[in-house]
């Protein structure tokens, strides 16, 4: 069964940092395209980063230079190293994992999310 | 950055009525668009990708239209487990852009 656990959220003061990880069974997060994307309180979805089975990163233009999405193929995992945090920063991240059968890049599983607060 | 404008932002419904909610991109993106489904405190939920394909498992009264500029997510008899927020989302280019929300509620 395919699941992805999300762990690492809490509050920081702006200008902090905070690492989120996702922790994948069932698949291999290496094979895949995997994603973050987050909910600010009361709002809308915004895809943050993306990256690719080779390697390929890709970010929102909001979060680049700040942000850096990686991977540890031994453990599993994805995270979301996230620097220079700003207020606005603060949301639900979720990781998402593109389907493999499905065409184009759109998410098939999510994690539950984990809350990221941006505070003083 | 291409721009999803979806609408209407909400719309009020009966269940067994056929609810049509669009999804306007600021440029063209071929058929590269899928429609998301979440509910409150939930992790959104695949239900059309590539414009007009049914994701596996989902109910067939759920339907996705169009290309280029233009979308349409259709619910052909809404149900009561329905009642949710939808978002498109653009797959054509990165950055990945989601529409701003179009939330379904009881009327």
């Amino acid at each position: 069964e395919v699941q992805l656990v999300e762990s690492g959220g809490g509050l920081v003061q702006p200008g902090g940092s905070l690492r989120l990880s996702c922790a994948a069974s069932g698949f291999t997060v290496s094979s895949n395209y995997m994603s973050w994307v987050r909910q600010a309180p009361g709002k809308g979805l915004e895809w943050v980063s993306v990256i690719y089975s080779g390697g390929s990163t890709y970010y929102a233009d909001s979060v680049k230079g700040r942000f850096t999405i990686s991977r540890d193929n031994s453990k599993n995992t994805l995270y979301l190293q996230m620097n220079s945090l700003r207020a606005e920063d603060t949301a639900v991240y979720y990781c998402a994992r593109a389907g493999p059968g499905i065409t184009g890049t759109h998410f098939d599983y999510w994690g539950q999310g984990t809350l990221v607060t941006v505070s003083s | 950055a291409i721009q999803m404008t979806q609408s209407p932002s909400s719309l009020s419904a009966s269940v067994g009525d056929r609810v049509t909610i669009t999804c306007r991109a600021s440029q063209g993106i071929r058929n590269d668009l899928g429609w998301y489904q979440q509910k409150p405190g939930k992790a959104p939920k695949l239900l059309i990708y590539a414009a007009s394909s049914l994701q596996s498992g989902v109910p067939s009264r759920f339907s996705g239209s169009g290309s280029g500029t233009d979308f349409t997510l259709t619910i052909s008899s809404l149900q009561p487990e329905d009642f949710a927020t939808y978002y498109c989302l653009q797959d054509y280019n990165y950055p990945q852009t989601f529409g701003q929300g179009t939330k379904v509620e009881i009327k």
